[in-house]
Parts: C-alpha cells; structure tokens; sequence
C-alpha cells in the first residue's frame, strides 16, 4: 500500500467554481500534512500545510485534515483559470524526515 | 533569500556519458531529496538525505549517485548506466524543527541525444 494515494484526474472546472482535491494516506506515525501546487515545467510550491485535524484557511485555500479516516483535502474557492496547474499532497513524517507525495491531481479552471 | 538552487535549468547528455545535477539550498534544512517527474507519473524518489556523510536509495536509484559532503549541498550523477534518464528531475529539503515543511528547487530538464 502506498503511503499517501491520490485521485490524478483531471479534473477541469468553470471559473468560479469550489474545487475539492483529496488524498489518502496511511501510516499514522506523527506527521505533517503539505499541499503544493506545480505549474508546467516548474518545481512545485508550497502552498499550505498542517499538522492538527481539521481546517487551516489561507485566503480562498482551505486545507482539511481528518487524522480519524486518513484522508486529507484542499478547497480552493472561487476558482480562477490561474489556479489551473497540478496539485500535490504530501506528508512529512518527522523525527525520520521520509516525505511522501501523491500522483499529483491536474487541475484545469476554464474561464 | 533563502531557497533551494537546482542548476542548470537545461542539461543535455550523449549517450554514455555521466552528469551531475547540482542542488544548493541556504535553508539550513537538515534532510534534501530527489525526486524524478515523468509525464503522468508523479515524483519518484531517487535519493535521499537526513544528515552530512549519510544518504539512502529511494524507490528508483538504480544508474544514480549522490553525495551529501556539506549540509548545503547534495548533488546527483546521473550515470551512464541510468537506462531512461531523459526527465524533469527535482531537489527538496525539509526541516526537523517545530516548522516541519519541505522545499522544492526549479528542477532541471534532462534530455539524452
């Protein structure tokens, strides 16, 4: 079994859209949680992380952690068409410092 | 400003030949990794890195090498024996400390001719 499983998509939205992006991971060692966002041909940045269950909000970003089911979500709201990119989840086992990432979900927002 | 510095942005190799990929970052993080990006695949780990003088293979470091001789530092040979080495090749580094968070360089694009 993987360590963090994510849906790849696509996934394409109209603008304006809530978008929802969701991962799974296992594992329950102590750990941090990372979204990141990768534009073509680019390294991926880091866009959100947490560590405690439930959400963390960043503008019109929310990240939801729910440590009970292992699952881990990133709602981007109002979406616009440079949201467009591919989304990476992510979690960061510390202490050993393994870091493990999903497939990555391509997300494209259509104006 | 600190970050992570991959160079060079665009690398090409001849078959046969070894490269090495740099990777700099002035985070004082603790851990650096590789990762290679194939279309549709998402990140593989090459290599990684917790302290100086110490590094373990990842899920694909067959015809790599790397080596951590400084904190700042960890750079990848891609060798000749590397079968398929044309990709996006990524470097990252994570913190231990009460602000755990991971950092990605640009990447540099490698092609084979």
């Amino acid at each position: 079994q993987k360590e963090v499983e994510q849906d790849p998509g696509p996934l394409s939205v109209p603008e304006g859209a809530i978008v929802s992006l969701n991962c799974t991971y296992s594992n329950s060692a102590f750990q941090y949680f990372m979204w990141y966002r990768q534009y073509s041909r680019k390294g991926p940045e880091l866009l959100m992380y947490t560590y405690s269950s439930g959400n963390k909000e960043d503008g019109r970003f929310t990240a939801q952690v729910d440590k009970s089911s292992k699952y881990i979500s990133l709602f981007i709201r109002d979406s616009q068409p440079s949201d467009s990119a591919t989304y990476l989840c992510a979690k960061l086992q510390t202490g050993a410092n393994n870091l493990f990432f999903g497939t990555g979900t391509r997300l494209t927002v259509i104006p | 400003d600190g970050g992570i510095t991959q160079s060079p942005k665009y690398l090409f190799r001849k078959e046969g030949q070894n490269v090495t990929l740099s990777c700099e970052q002035n985070l004082n993080h603790d851990a650096m990794y590789w990762y290679r990006q194939d279309p549709g695949q998402g990140l593989r780990l090459i290599y990684y890195s917790q302290i100086v003088n110490d590094f373990q293979k990842g899920d694909i470091a067959e015809g790599y090498s790397v080596s951590r001789e400084k904190k700042e530092s960890f750079p990848l040979t891609v060798t000749s024996a590397q079968k398929n080495p044309t990709a996006f090749y990524l470097c990252a580094s994570s913190s231990r400390g009460l602000r755990t968070e991971a950092f990605f360089g640009q990447g540099t694009r490698l092609t084979v001719v």
